[in-house]
């Protein structure tokens, strides 16, 4: 089976910008969780995605968001970007969600 | 609120000798815990979780219901052992994975 693919797997944007991460799960993951990783805060939860519906939140602003499509892809928002965003963000998939989660390369993003 | 903590940071030990990584957690309800391994340069995966009961690479770790802890155990640790090792909870019910800060282990030759 192939893995979780993540894409970009490296972005550089400016203060302001909004930015737009691609996941896809591994065949037949129904759930698919986002994670933004930083030295100074770890990993931090931002949402699960299962059969298109958003059944967890983290604390994260607004300006985070994401949607699922019917064929269990994940795309993640981010608008009006700060500094502070600059982060490794991972997508993470698994058949139901409260299980064994498979980790994807992750996107690093940079805001200048 | 589920929390995980892991208070060490850096853990440095030499090869052969026993290590310990620590993880206390705070839920309310049933938990499941699990340890996740990140190795340079390499995914984040799953090492270990609390229901499996197994060993893996020599790694074992009890829930301790009592004392709220789910500490990484392994008796003679080794080099490949040195990575970036999270603790994470999962409660039974809900569908949020909530990951400690994490344990930086270096095993020393």
């Amino acid at each position: 089976k192939a893995g979780v693919t993540q894409t970009p797997r490296y972005l550089i944007k400016t203060r302001g910008q909004q930015v737009t991460l691609s996941c896809s799960p591994i065949s037949g993951h129904r759930s698919v969780s986002w994670y933004q990783q930083t030295p100074g805060q770890g990993l931090q939860f931002l949402f699960e995605y299962f059969s298109e519906t958003q059944r967890n939140k983290g604390n994260f602003p607004g300006r985070f968001s994401g949607r699922q499509f019917s064929n269990s892809r994940s795309e993640m928002n981010v608008s009006t970007l700060e500094l502070g965003d600059s982060a490794l963000y991972l997508c993470a998939s698994s058949p139901s969600g409260y299980n064994e989660q498979f980790f994807g390369p992750g996107t690093r993003l940079t805001v200048l | 609120a589920q929390r995980v903590t892991q208070p060490e940071k850096l853990l440095s030990v030499f090869k052969g000798a026993p290590v310990e990584l620590k993880c206390n957690y705070s839920y309310s309800g049933s938990p499941e815990l699990f340890w996740y391994v990140q190795y340079s340069r390499q995914r984040l995966q799953l090492l270990l979780r609390h229901i499996s009961r197994e060993s893996i690479k020599g790694f074992t770790a009890d829930l301790n219901k009592g004392e709220t802890s789910f500490h990484l155990k392994k008796p003679f640790a080794q080099e490949e052992d040195s990575a970036m090792y999270y603790c994470a909870l999962s409660g039974h019910n809900n569908n949020d994975m909530r990951f400690g800060a994490g344990t930086r282990l270096t095993v020393k030759p």
